[in-house]
């Protein structure tokens, strides 16, 4: 399967544990983005990577949540402290970007976290 | 940043009639406008996206329209078909795209 894929695909984790997810992108895209989306909601921007730069961070993502792309190519997602509002489907998408033109990104199946 | 608004919220119609899902944005720098298809359970997938040069593109019987003065695009899909019935999404913006909230289309049969 040469789409993206995420691991683990569910997660569930208590209260003030730190949890981990890994995204590997489409090889030779070079864009790398995380959302988060909850039940009845479009997808939430989080981070996003170009090669192994991390370009954007919501301005609303708490200091618990952190992400890496060290080589610029699978990324980690992290949070620490989790709380029971960080339930939700994490989900990594990639893309190439060419010269400075979006273009479609290619999502994978997703990360459910539940905090109990 | 840029903020996407997208309405109805929920929209039924019958089978083989059309729908119409609407959008606007603030940022008049976004030039890149995809919407994506996302069924239940499943991963969000493009089913067509317009850049701003650009004001009408079609795709069988999808298209989208795109007024960069108004700020606003539209998804048309036209002869709905029960497996159209899905949550789609619009989305804008120049360096990263902002997702509206979601319209739930159900096509009756």
């Amino acid at each position: 399967d040469t789409g993206v894929s995420q691991n683990p695909r569910h997660k569930i984790t208590k209260r003030g544990q730190n949890v981990t997810f890994r995204c590997d992108p489409i090889s030779e895209h070079n864009r790398l983005y995380w959302y988060r989306q909850t039940l009845g909601q479009g997808p939430e921007f989080l981070t996003y990577f170009q090669n192994e730069a991390q370009l954007e961070k919501s301005r609303l993502l708490s200091d618990r949540f952190s992400a890496e792309r060290p080589k610029g190519s699978f990324s980690t997602l992290e949070i620490q402290r989790t709380e029971q509002g960080d339930s939700a489907m994490y989900l990594c998408a990639s893309s190439r970007l060419s010269g400075t033109s979006l273009s479609e990104q290619f999502f994978g199946p997703g990360t459910r976290l539940t905090v109990l | 940043g840029e903020n996407v608004e997208q309405h109805p919220s929920t929209l039924s119609v019958q089978e083989g009639d059309s729908a119409v899902i609407k959008c606007t944005y603030s940022d008049s720098a976004s030039n890149y406008f995809p919407w994506y298809k996302q069924e239940l359970g499943k991963r969000p997938q493009l089913i067509i996206d317009i850049r701003s040069n650009v004001g009408e593109k079609k795709d069988q019987r999808i298209a989208v329209t795109l007024n960069k003065t108004a700020k606003h695009f539209s998804l048309h899909i036209t002869e709905t078909q029960p497996e159209d019935s899905a949550v789609y999404f619009c989305a804008g913006g120049y360096q990263k795209v902002t997702f509206g909230i979601g319209t739930k289309l159900q096509v009756i049969p």
